[in-house]
């Protein structure tokens, strides 16, 4: 069965730390892996993750994936309230077409 | 990135009625659209694949018939939940695609709805 794993399932820091979420996963046919962020509403894209061992970076955030051992890391460095959220983790499935999802990691940063 | 617009963002209904939840890409053509649902502090659950011109692909345990789903145009699609019961009270998420290959979807902004 296709499955994707996140870890830690919530996750509470201050500002000004720094955090690392986990996304495990067993997919047939792997394509690529995506990262979003989710507050109130629908999610919103961060990282497509295809090649392993590249990094990809956007300000603070930064993501790289390991197609061997079969995993994915979102960094945040720097934590700010704002970055309070939940991190969905998904795995794009070649032939179905579809999106494999994680249940996600809650990300609470106090000031 | 690219936009997709959701509409209505929030809907209370009667049991019983039915409810049109709409779907719009609204800078470019999506071949392909997806209809999530998700419970309070779940993940995204995929109820269907809708594809333009064709009929939706629907996941095991979805109700075709209760959740209708209908992708007319390359900008536009609908899910229709019929006789809605309270039990379908939910948020509701539409996502779209810009590529057949690269599998980076956008999000709508959902719709909230509560059955009483």
């Amino acid at each position: 069965e296709d499955k994707v794993v996140q870890s830690p399932l919530s996750l509470v820091v201050h500002e000004g730390d720094t955090v690392t979420l986990n996304c495990s996963y067993e997919v047939t046919n792997f394509r690529s892996l995506l990262w979003y962020k989710q507050e109130k509403k629908a999610p919103t894209f961060l990282f497509m993750l295809t090649s392993s061992g590249i990094e990809k970076k956007s300000g603070r955030l930064s993501s790289i994936l390991d197609k061997k051992e079969l995993f994915s890391i979102l960094n945040i460095t720097a934590t700010q309230t704002g970055d309070s959220a939940i991190y969905l983790c998904a795995v794009f499935q070649g032939g179905s077409e579809k999106l494999v999802f994680g249940k996600g990691t809650k990300l609470t940063v106090n000031p | 990135g690219a936009v997709v617009s959701q509409h209505p963002s929030w809907v209370i209904c009667k049991s019983g009625t039915s409810v049109k939840i709409e779907c719009r890409s609204l800078d470019f053509q999506a071949t392909t659209m997806f209809w999530y649902r998700q419970f309070p502090k779940q993940s995204l659950m995929l109820m269907a694949t809708s594809n333009e011109g064709s009929k939706a692909t629907y996941e095991q345990g979805v109700e075709k018939d209760k959740f209708l789903i209908n992708h007319a145009s390359l900008t536009l699609s609908t899910l229709t939940v019929t006789s809605a019961h309270p039990e379908d009270s939910s948020f509701y998420i539409c996502s779209a695609r810009t590529s057949a290959n690269t599998g980076e979807l956008f999000f709508g902004e959902g719709s909230r709805l509560t059955v009483l």
